[in-house]
């Protein structure tokens, strides 16, 4: 079973504009990590954000993570046609440190 | 660095038989971990192997089982092959464990017929 649950589902936008997805998860984590796929390829990474951390940035990429409601969120700023990929949150648990995936944002940026 | 590599890349096998997938991970790398990525399912985590040590398990049955040799390189292997087995198998790779940033390969496609 999926620890995360990622909303929206799909996400389509205009080119330049902003972008936010949210996750939610069920149990204490280490850390949460967002990452990008692009049509059924391999995952790449994002960010990373620690249970002790509360915003991070990188680039055009913005994470905050709130633990006490158990939720986090990704804004990708000014967004770009390559942009266009599906997003995946996904939790390391406290406990076992197992990585638990949510079912994933896909993003669709119109030019 | 090189990144991490799976081979092969695409796969067609028959209900019943069995099947290896590999993964050579980043050089210095000694965490490697599997998943499943099916539509339905969506990205569920197989194994995690550590230094030829399996540390973590998912919640799969006795058919999927995996390997890390004295190199990090890792294989996965599924026995008596069921239909529903079709998926896109990840590997990552990272340099202390799942607590770390994941180094994905590009995937091996799974198709049982």
């Amino acid at each position: 079973s999926q620890q995360g649950e990622e909303d929206p589902q799909a996400l389509s936008i205009q080119e330049g504009e902003n972008a936010t997805m949210n996750c939610s998860y069920k149990t204490s984590i280490n850390n949460l990590q967002w990452y990008r796929q692009n049509s059924g390829r391999g995952l790449v990474h994002l960010i990373l954000i620690r249970s002790n951390e509360r915003e991070k940035h990188s680039g055009r990429l913005r994470v905050t993570l709130d633990t006490s409601k158990k939720s986090s969120s990704l804004l990708i700023t000014a967004s770009r046609a390559a942009d266009t990929a599906s997003y995946f949150c996904a939790t390391s648990r406290s406990n076992d440190y197992k990585l638990s995936f949510g079912a994933g944002t896909t993003v669709t940026v119109r030019a | 660095k090189a990144g991490v590599t799976q081979t092969p890349r695409y796969l067609i096998k028959t209900r019943g038989q069995q099947v290896t997938l590999s993964c050579s991970p980043i050089s210095g790398h000694r965490s490697v971990s599997w998943y499943q990525q099916t539509p339905g399912q969506g990205l569920q985590f197989l194994f995690e192997y550590f230094s030829e040590t399996q540390r973590n398990k998912g919640n799969f049955p006795g058919r999927f089982s995996g390997r890390q040799f004295s190199n990090s390189r890792s294989e996965m292997n599924v026995s008596t092959l069921e239909l529903g087995d079709s998926a896109l198998y990840l590997c990552a790779s990272s340099l202390m464990g799942l607590s770390d940033t994941q180094y994905f390969g590009p995937g091996t496609r799974l198709t049982v017929l």
